[in-house]
């Protein structure tokens, strides 16, 4: 099985900040990486696929990037509503794995 | 607008059965894979089944493989997941995704007696 590690698993952060999530995978994924965002209330919206896609309707302020076993998810500048969970996974090979995942938390 | 709608969840005892279900509108259901994924309270993401389009082929890691059925009634727009012998560590929200694009709204299993 493919191990996804994220980092960090908390991140305080101010509005306004830049931040940037990793995610590590234990073997090559070939871009094949998926992000989420995950409110308190149990809200799963996808946010980028394929790495560096931004889904539907996703603000541009999200980013991904990244190749091989690491990745990056990049919020260039943090609104209110960006305050969440966020998890990596890797569609690359079954079993889908997920990252441990980072709460981002104001400041 | 794509929306999946689970249902089926509750109490339940270990040992016993409990059937979810996940009603999809809003694009042609018969055209994508789907899959059911949960999270148990506090936990991150874990994937539990995938089933193609056509029902042909379905998935499981080996923490559910032989417990859990993954099934799809095309004609109703409809998924579901049969889960036997229920353990403690099932507990969880179980969300059902298009294609990881679109989630549900998750609905709760608990496993106790």
């Amino acid at each position: 099985d493919i191990q996804m590690t994220q980092t960090p698993s908390s991140m305080p952060a101010s509005l306004g900040e830049r931040v940037t999530i990793s995610c590590r995978a234990s073997q090559g994924i070939s871009n094949y990486l998926n992000w989420y965002q995950q409110k308190p209330d149990g809200t799963i919206k996808p946010l980028i696929y394929y790495t560096s896609n931004l889904q539907s309707g996703v603000p541009s302020r999200f980013s991904g990037s990244g190749s091989g076993t690491d990745y990056s998810l990049t919020i260039s500048s943090l609104e209110p509503e960006d305050f969440a969970m966020y998890y990596c996974q890797q569609y690359d090979s079954s079993p889908w794995t997920f990252g441990g995942g980072t709460n981002l938390e104001l400041k | 607008e794509v929306q999946l709608v689970e249902s089926g969840g509750g109490l339940v005892q270990p040992g016993r059965s409990l059937k979810l279900s996940c009603v999809a509108s809003g694009f042609t259901f018969n055209n994508y894979w789907m899959t059911w994924i949960r999270q148990a309270p506090g936990k991150g993401l874990e994937w539990v089944a995938s089933i193609t389009n056509t029902g042909g082929s379905t998935y499981y890691p080996d923490s559910v493989k032989g417990r859990f059925t993954i099934s799809r009634d095309n004609a109703k727009s409809t998924l579901y997941l049969q889960m036997n012998s229920l353990r403690s560590e099932d507990t969880a929200t179980y969300y059902c995704t298009r294609r990881f694009d679109y989630w549900g709204q998750g609905v709760m299993v608990t496993v106790s007696s």
